[in-house]
């Protein structure tokens, strides 16, 4: 089945920025969407369609695409950006939704 | 606001059937596809199966094809996830998830825009 490939970690320290990258074999011709998730908590939507940041999202957060790789890059993190981070796009033929395996963002 | 509760998730024995719910509030709830996508405890994040406006189209992952039956009553504001022979790796948190188009299918325009808080699922004998 199709998969997408994030990086399972990476550390930022405050005000750095966080470049999060998600991979796969159909993402030219597919959208992706980014969903934070902190701890004990649902999956929210911080950018839709590569690139469009959601009404109340912060302006720090951005998307933008290249070929087979989309990235999520968060300018200026903070302490509460800290969470794990999904890719989303659609599998073969547009019969299911495929997530990327989740990356852990740490904010020394 | 839109507001999704799920329920009816707990403890089942492997081999045991389950239903979930979610009420919906906060929109018009039959204007819109719905989805079930679940976690297990510590891992990622698995979409399970999705149903249309009017229930007239259905998917589902080949995880969980067969087994799993999605459902909507759009008079009661409410989805519904029957889940039969429960296996250990049906353990996760399952979240109601709305769509923002009337179809289920990740079409040029579907995404997934509200999440539930989740029901635990834990299946052990």
């Amino acid at each position: 089945s199709y998969e997408l490939t994030q990086p399972p970690s990476l550390s930022v320290s405050p005000g750095q920025t966080a470049r999060i990258t998600c991979s796969g074999d159909a993402l030219p011709k597919q959208y992706v969407y980014w969903f934070q998730q902190k701890p004990g908590q649902a999956p929210v939507l911080v950018i839709l369609k590569d690139s469009v940041r959601p009404s109340g999202i912060p302006e720090r957060f951005s998307g933008s695409s290249s070929g087979t790789t989309v990235t999520l890059t968060i300018s200026g993190v903070q302490a509460e950006d800290e969470a794990d981070y999904y890719c989303q796009s659609a599998g073969s033929s547009n019969t299911y939704y495929v997530f990327g395996s989740g990356t852990k963002v740490t904010v020394l | 606001e839109v507001q999704l509760v799920e329920s009816g998730g707990g403890l089942v024995q492997p081999g045991r059937s389950l239903r979930l719910s979610c009420a919906a509030s906060g929109f018009n709830f039959g204007d819109y596809a719905m989805h079930w996508v679940r976690q297990a405890p510590g891992k990622g994040l698995e979409w399970v199966s999705g149903i249309s406006w009017n229930s007239g189209s259905l998917g589902y992952a080949d995880s969980v094809k067969g087994r799993f039956t999605i459902s909507r009553d759009n008079a009661k504001n409410s989805l519904y996830l029957q889940i039969n022979s429960l296996r250990a790796d049906d353990t996760a948190f399952y979240y109601c998830v709305k769509d923002v188009m009337m179809r289920w299918e990740p079409l040029e325009d579907n995404y997934l825009d509200y999440w539930g808080q989740g029901t635990l699922v834990t299946v052990s004998s």
